[in-house]
């Protein structure tokens, strides 16, 4: 069946520094890739999409990559700050299949 | 602006009482999702209309069931909430596409049950 992991370990970083975190896929192959943003007690807010066509995406203070050979999507921010701390899921999807949320990682920003 | 929106934000149910939650859109999304989600795990896909098209994933527990009158509404019936049904249930819509298919999220119900 299909699995998606994101570190569900939180990620901590310090302001200005660049926050990176993986989302690794198997058995199947997605058509593109979605990454999105949840505050808690809200719904996930959609940020970036990537075609498995494509290697590198960018938006603003955003850049997704996408590797299907490794089965495996980078998202980077840059410059980062305290308003970035949030959860972020990966999302898989395209051709037969509906976009399937990881359980998602926590980012937080000390300033 | 074009939204998604769920009633009511906060829901508080008895064992075994029967509730609704729903979901509306102004988009004109031609897909509706219901997801639930529990405390740091991913959203988990219940049912998802495409059009009037129903289609329920396998392990959704019969308890729960959904109706869509029409493009702009949809509902989420848990017929006898268990304590394990507490949960956050996040109503989304997407357009489908075939190398597109962002889903647009409502701020989501958070249903208690007592």
């Amino acid at each position: 069946s299909q699995k998606i992991e994101q570190n569900s370990e939180a990620l901590n970083i310090q302001e200005g520094k660049t926050a990176t975190l993986t989302c690794n896929y198997t058995n199947y192959s997605p058509a593109y890739l979605q990454w999105y943003r949840q505050d808690p007690g809200r719904g996930p807010v959609f940020l970036l999409l990537i075609r498995e066509n494509e290697k590198e995406k960018r938006k603003e203070r955003l850049k997704v990559t996408f590797d299907t050979t490794l089965k495996q999507s980078l998202f980077h921010i840059t410059a980062s700050q305290p308003a970035d701390s949030a959860t972020y899921l990966c999302a898989p999807g395209g051709g037969s299949y509906i976009p399937t949320f990881g359980r998602g990682t926590s980012l937080i920003v000390h300033p | 602006d074009a939204m998604v929106i769920q009633n009511p934000r906060y829901q508080v149910t008895q064992f075994g009482k029967p509730v609704t939650l729903s979901c509306s859109q102004t988009l004109n999304h031609n897909v509706m999702y219901w997801y639930q989600q529990k405390s740091s795990q991913a959203p988990k896909l219940l049912f998802h209309y495409y059009d009037k098209d129903f289609n329920n994933e396998a392990d959704t527990p019969d308890n729960f069931q959904s109706r869509r009158p029409n493009t702009s509404f949809c509902f989420l019936d848990i017929r006898s909430p268990g304590l394990g049904d507490a949960a956050m249930y996040l109503c989304a819509t997407s357009r489908r596409q075939l190398l597109q298919e962002t889903q647009y999220f409502g701020p989501g119900t958070r249903l208690l049950v007592l």
